[in-house]
């Protein structure tokens, strides 16, 4: 079963800083997602890769398939980015998602 | 286009009653999901279907809980004689299955969840 590790946990950073959220996994994967869900709100997907980099608008997502591991970048970050990120993966030998523990960001104006 | 809906949107029983949840997917998505979101264990998933079949049921935690899908379509997964451990966000994804060979990746898309509460 594959182990899936975010850090942090929490963040919290003001209104135009450069965000990165990391994402660890323990066996190979078929891709990587990384998933947004606001407070009370739905999820939404943000990216899926399976190698390299993805970039919309101020997200950047990048994988390294050797080292097993993901991060997620948010350029000039707004107080409206303030969500929980999810990091999840398909394959390994399962059909549905594994996902990590979340991280919680807040941005502050 | 609609995207997955789910119904009802929250739900309280009584222990040992059972409830039933609802999915629609996205029109022509044949792959289906069922996830849970509690406090104390994340996001965990639940049940796969491909189409009508359900190829994997790994993650269903009892036997009390069950789940069909019908014409390919919609998904309505049952819980029986519900504890109060039970209680949590139940949420359907669907994606567009590509056949095997072809990579297989697909992004999923999210229902808003039925929150469940067992009293």
């Amino acid at each position: 079963k594959n182990e899936v590790e975010q850090s942090p946990q929490n963040l919290t950073a003001q209104e135009g800083e450069f965000i990165t959220i990391n994402c660890s996994y323990s066996v190979g994967i078929s891709a990587l997602h990384w998933l947004q869900q606001h407070p009370g709100g739905g999820i939404v997907s943000l990216f899926m890769l399976s190698s390299g980099k993805k970039k919309h608008g101020r997200l950047i997502a990048t994988i390294n398939i050797q080292e097993k591991h993901s991060s997620l970048h948010i350029t000039a970050s707004h107080p409206r980015d303030s969500a929980v990120y999810i990091c999840a993966v398909s394959g390994g030998g399962a059909d549905g998602l594994t996902f990590g523990k979340g991280t919680h960001l807040i941005i502050q104006p | 286009g609609a995207g997955v809906s789910q119904s009802p949107s929250n739900k309280v029983t009584e222990k040992g009653k059972d409830v039933e949840l609802r999915c629609d997917p996205i029109s022509g998505h044949t792959a289906l999901y069922w996830y849970r979101q509690s406090l104390g264990q994340g996001l965990e998933f639940l049940i796969y279907f491909q189409g009508n079949s359900a190829p994997d049921k790994s993650g269903l935690p009892s036997d009390r809980f069950s789940a069909e899908r019908t014409g390919g379509s919609v998904s309505t997964l049952t819980i029986q004689r519900t504890q109060q451990e039970d209680s949590a966000v139940y949420l359907c994804a669907s994606s567009l299955r590509r056949p095997l060979g072809a990579g297989g990746l697909e992004t999923q898309y999210f229902g808003p969840g039925t929150r469940l509460l067992v009293l």
